[in-house]
Formats: structure tokens, sequence, C-alpha cells
């Protein structure tokens, strides 16, 4: 089954910009969702579709995807934004789905 | 209000059987694909197992074999049967929509219920 790679830490300075990847050979085939899972809670949807966010998710949450890697970018990012991100597609095989690791994204 | 409320986690010992139930609200279970996720304690998610409108059926690797996903329309609740559990089967699990664009290769989970935790210990 196909695997998707997330850097497990990244950290931001509160206000600037950051991007969170996700890479796997299923990306060239799917396009990835993205979850946010604040300490505690069930995880939630931030980003699905090309660039889609649902509703209550802020404009500064955005995606994008480039061959084999997709990107969750926060631009000026808050101190409510400090959580797990998760990404995840459908597998190669077309039958499974498959997560990423996590990042763990610390707002400084 | 769509809403999906999971049941049915416990402690239990290796070897046995339980049965987790998720009720769902707000839509109906028959015409969509449903799926189950895991995290185990301090870890990442783990996708276990979908299953299609039409009741095809699909499971990791990790489970597959021990675990069946059935639903039951009159109930609109989804169950995630779990047989012969072992010690890393220990996790929240979450039942979740699959939400779909199939022809644009869009897939996405929304929403997650609370999630109900099983515990596998002797």
């Amino acid at each position: 089954s196909s695997e998707l790679t997330q850097d497990p830490v990244v950290s931001v300075a509160l206000g600037q910009t950051v991007r969170i990847t996700c890479q796997g050979d299923s990306l060239s085939l799917y396009y990835a969702s993205w979850y946010q899972q604040r300490p505690g809670q069930a995880p939630a949807l931030v980003i699905y579709g090309k660039n889609d966010r649902p509703s209550g998710i802020p404009p500064r949450f955005s995606a994008s995807t480039s061959g084999d890697t997709a990107s969750l970018t926060i631009t000026g990012a808050q101190a409510e934004d400090e959580a797990d991100y998760y990404c995840s597609s459908r597998d190669s095989s077309g039958d499974l789905w498959v997560f990423g690791g996590g990042t763990k994204l610390t707002v400084l | 209000e769509v809403q999906l409320v999971e049941s049915g986690g416990g402690l239990i010992q290796p070897g046995e059987s339980l049965r987790l139930s998720c009720e769902v609200s707000g839509f109906s279970v028959s015409v969509n694909y449903m799926s189950w996720v895991r995290q185990s304690p301090g870890k990442g998610l783990e996708w276990v197992s979908v299953m299609y409108t039409g009741g095809e059926t699909y499971f990791a690797d990790s489970v597959r074999g021990r675990f069946t996903i059935a639903r039951d329309n009159s109930k609109n609740t989804v169950f995630l049967q779990m047989n012969n559990l072992r010690i890393d089967d220990t996790a929240v699990y979450y039942c979740v929509r699959v939400m779909r664009v199939s022809a644009a290769g869009f897939y996405w989970f929304d929403p997650w219920g609370q999630g109900t935790l099983v515990t596998v210990s002797s």
C-alpha cells in the first residue's frame, strides 16, 4: 500500500507563513485532504479538493499540489493554529486510504 | 444537524471480540461511503476500513481478516466488528463519512465522530 510522508515537527513565528508538506506516490493520482487535530479533540477537515475550505476555516489556510507532493500553507499563523496536521489521500490501489504520519505545528 | 456518535468501546482482553457502533444523523449511511479511522495513544491517524454504497468493503492490511464493517440502513448506523483483538489494536476509533468527487480525484473525510476508546490489555 502507499505511504504519505510528513515532517514530524514544524515551527513558525506568530504571524509568519508556514508550509506543511506531504509526499507520496498516490498524490499523483488523487488530491490530498488536510486535517487539524488539537489536543484531546477529534480531527477536523481544513482543506479538501484542489484548494477548498469547509465553512468556518479561515482563508489563511490554503493548499497546493505539485507532482507527488501536497502542501498546506498557513499565511499569517495564529496561536490557535498550533496543532497536529495530517494529510490523507486515496491509496494508489484505489480502494484503500492512507494518512500521513502527521506534523506537529508549533507557533512561537 | 450532521452528527456521528460512536459507542461500544471499552477494556477487552487480547483475542476477544468487540463491536463498535456509529449512529448517524443528518444524512443517510446507505448513500454515502462510510469509514473507520483509528488513533493509537500518542500516535497518528490510521485508516481502518470503508464501506461503499453498494456494500463493498475494504480494510487496511493490519486488520484484514479480523475486522468487518457493516451497516443497518433502518437504524442509520454503521458497525465495526473487531475479532481476535490484539494489544496493538488499542486506539480511539473514529467513524467518518467519506465525501467524494470521484471524477476529479477528490476524496475527503467529513464529518468525524468524537471517537470511542478501545483498550486491549490482559
